[in-house]
């Protein structure tokens, strides 16, 4: 059974950048059959996906964050990484990791999520 | 452009049957979409992905209550025997092109 869990800092100040990390067990991140990815859901909003991260490096953004996100993968350690630069108050809100299952092309997985505070 | 189109409401009474709907924008009618459940204070759970053929397989632990279908461009969840923990925001997904697209979602009111 494959578990998600986002780890990192709870707040963060504005223009600061935010760092989360997902550790993944039960599953191997360097698998070729995966894509790894981040959403965000503002408080009683929908879902928005921020990007996402194959085992290679090969990475896609959103195009409304991209100029803000960086994604990165650690095979040895089982994790990848979020980071979201120039932060604003607009970016509080839960992130949640998540994985993609490449033959289905569907979110298979999600972490429980962690929320996140932006504030001096 | 790749969009999911949801119903942004939806209500049932306790015991019946529920049809949410998640339409594909045109031109996207062949795309297999997931459905995930988010019940109130919790993270969202996978439920199944269904296929343009109506074709379906559901997560772990999902119960029979849950199934999907499609009809062209359209998938649907359909819950059935509803039970109060029903009640929750159901969300569409599909995958384009290295994006993920998520439907804006429809909340679910078990009356």
């Amino acid at each position: 059974q494959v578990q998600m869990q986002e780890s990192g800092p709870g707040l963060a100040k504005p223009s600061e950048t935010l760092s989360l990390t997902c550790s993944v067990s039960g599953g191997s991140i360097s698998s070729r059959n995966y894509y790894w990815g981040w959403i965000r859901q503002p408080p009683g909003k929908g879902l928005e996906w921020i990007g996402s991260i194959y085992y290679s490096g090969s990475t896609y953004y959103n195009p409304s964050l991209e100029s803000r996100v960086t994604i990165s993968v650690d095979t040895s350690k089982n994790q990848f990484s979020l980071n979201l630069s120039s932060v604003t108050a607009a970016d509080t809100t839960v992130y949640y990791c998540a994985r993609l299952d490449y033959d289905d092309l569907v979110v298979d997985y999600w972490g429980q999520g962690a929320l996140v505070t932006v504030s001096s | 452009q790749l969009v999911l189109t949801q119903s942004p409401s939806a209500s049932a009474s306790l015991g019946a049957s529920v049809k949410l709907t998640c339409s594909l924008s045109s031109g996207h009618s062949t795309y297999t979409i997931a459905w995930h459940q988010q019940q109130p204070e919790k993270g969202p759970r996978f439920l199944m992905k269904v296929n343009s053929d109506g074709s379906h397989k559901k997560g772990d632990g999902i119960p029979d209550r849950f199934s999907g279908s499609s009809s062209g461009g359209e998938r649907y969840l359909t819950i059935s025997s509803l039970q109060s923990e029903d009640e929750a925001d159901y969300y569409c997904q599909t995958w384009g092109t290295g994006f993920w697209v998520f439907g804006g979602g429809t909340k679910l009111t078990v009356l």
